[in-house]
């Protein structure tokens, strides 16, 4: 079936410096990828669409220029948080649109990437 | 109000029981809808989706959508221990994007 890798699964980074999180599609081109952010306890939180050879978009209220969004290729999106601070601190999930399950209004997920700010 | 509210429980059952989850929505231009489940500190993994009103079944799971009163629903049956996680629903408009409920946590205990 279609399989997202995220990479790193865990990331623990000093205040003020800045990390990138890979998503790639393994087995299936994706046009376009999602983030999400995901506090404990809390609800996935849209915060940008990914889209090949294009700018990301991004939702209401999300930084753009904190969180740079760069989608390369059709297999290949990458999150990266700039300046990250403990407030940063966060489960972030990619997911891709398609794959063979099903047409194209399926995501398959991400397994997620923990990123702590100390 | 927002646009999908979810019981976030925690609902706990005793295994073989029938697990009924259930999401409210607002947002009448959402076309389909999905339930996902995730297990701790992991990506969500999709489980169900459909597109209109009605019921669809796959093995113990049911996927029930009630679009006149905007109430779709998860059952489970013969509920298994491996099924305790938390249940997201997760309906869909036509720009692919999911507005997530916040997750029911379902306990089946053995």
């Amino acid at each position: 079936g279609a399989v997202v890798s995220q990479h790193p699964s865990w990331v623990i980074c000093k205040s003020g410096t800045s990390v990138k999180i890979e998503c790639r599609s393994l087995d299936f081109q994706a046009t376009t990828m999602f983030w999400y952010r995901q506090f404990p306890k809390q609800s996935l939180m849209l915060m940008a669409t990914s889209n090949e050879g294009s700018k990301a978009t991004y939702e209401q209220g999300v930084e753009k220029d904190k969180f740079l969004i760069n989608h390369a290729s059709l297999t290949l999106s990458t999150l990266t948080v700039t300046s990250a601070h403990p407030e940063d601190s966060s489960f972030y999930i990619c997911s891709a649109r398609g794959g063979p399950r099903s047409g194209a209004n399926v995501l398959t997920f991400g397994a997620g990437s923990r990123l702590t700010v100390l | 109000q927002k646009e999908v509210e979810q019981d976030p429980g925690p609902l706990s059952v005793p295994e073989g029981a029938i697990v009924s989850l259930n999401c409210t929505y607002s947002n009448s231009a959402f076309q389909y809808f999905m339930w996902y489940r995730q297990y701790s500190r992991k990506g969500p993994e999709l489980l169900m989706y459909t597109y209109s009103s009605g019921n669809k079944e796959d093995g113990r799971f049911t996927a029930q959508v009630d679009k006149s009163s905007k109430y779709i629903s998860l059952f489970i049956r013969d509920s298994q221990p491996s099924d305790s996680a938390t249940y997201l629903c997760a309906p869909g408009g036509s720009n692919y994007k999911l507005t997530f409920g916040k997750g029911t946590l379902l306990t089946v205990n053995p």
